[in-house]
């Protein structure tokens, strides 16, 4: 069965760079995108950003130029670096492993997650 | 346009059938997926593709489509289904996912 498990670095000050590391246990790293989602408090799902095993990635646009996602495939890991935190950035991170199928239309879904890890942004 | 439209909140007497909407333009495009989350836990897959749940997922919970509207239908609604509802799809271009905003399901 494929877990996700993720650690990083959970206070921080603001200007520091957020770094989480998600490793994937129980299943190829090859075939897949893994993708980093946070959620401020009280509030939504954001979508971070992507990567696939070849190291092809995506980002969402509103944080493209702080952030860098990373893959090991010698260890199954991925990474998120985010840099320049604010307090606006404190949520919980979550890493997930997303799938495209297709049929009348492709579609894409992200069936396995991480358990999220707690980041704060405070002085 | 990249983004997924939810109702902030929806309810649902015990045993009856909820409806619960995404609307934007990926939709369509692409099927949208469905996710559930309950306080203090990490969203779960409930609905993907055009109907299809994932192995545990109880067989009240069904998806539709039409045009740029996706559903996430509950028959016969229970009491744990109660928790928050996420949309998801790829944006128009395929390069990005969305999150719709989120639907609050109170079970009455």
């Amino acid at each position: 069965q494929v877990q996700l498990q993720q650690w990083g670095a959970g206070l921080l000050k603001p200007s520091e760079t957020l770094s989480l590391t998600c490793a994937v246990y129980g299943e190829s790293f090859s075939g897949y995108y893994w993708s980093w989602i946070r959620q401020p408090p009280g509030k939504g799902l954001e979508w971070i950003g992507e990567i696939n095993h070849s190291g092809i990635t995506n980002y969402t646009p509103s944080l493209k130029s702080r952030v860098t996602i990373a893959v090991d495939t010698s260890k199954s890991q991925f990474s998120l670096k985010l840099s320049s935190v604010t307090a606006a950035d404190t949520a919980v991170y979550y890493c997930a492993r997303g799938r495209y199928g297709i049929a009348d239309y492709y579609y894409y879904y992200m069936d396995v997650w991480g358990k999220g890890t707690t980041v704060t942004v405070s002085s | 346009s990249s983004e997924l439209t939810q109702d902030p909140a929806v309810s649902v007497a015990l045993g009856q059938t909820v409806r619960i909407t995404c609307q934007g333009d990926s939709l369509r495009s692409y099927y949208a997926s469905w996710y559930q989350q309950k306080p203090g836990q990490a969203p779960l897959l409930v609905i993907y593709g055009k109907n299809n749940r994932p192995s545990g997922i109880p067989d009240r919970f069904s998806g539709s489509s039409s045009g740029n509207t996706a559903s996430l239908t509950i028959t016969g609604a229970q009491a744990e289904d109660e928790a928050d509802y996420y949309c998801n799809s790829r944006d128009s271009s395929g390069n990005h996912l969305v999150f719709g905003g989120g639907t609050k399901l109170t079970v009455l």
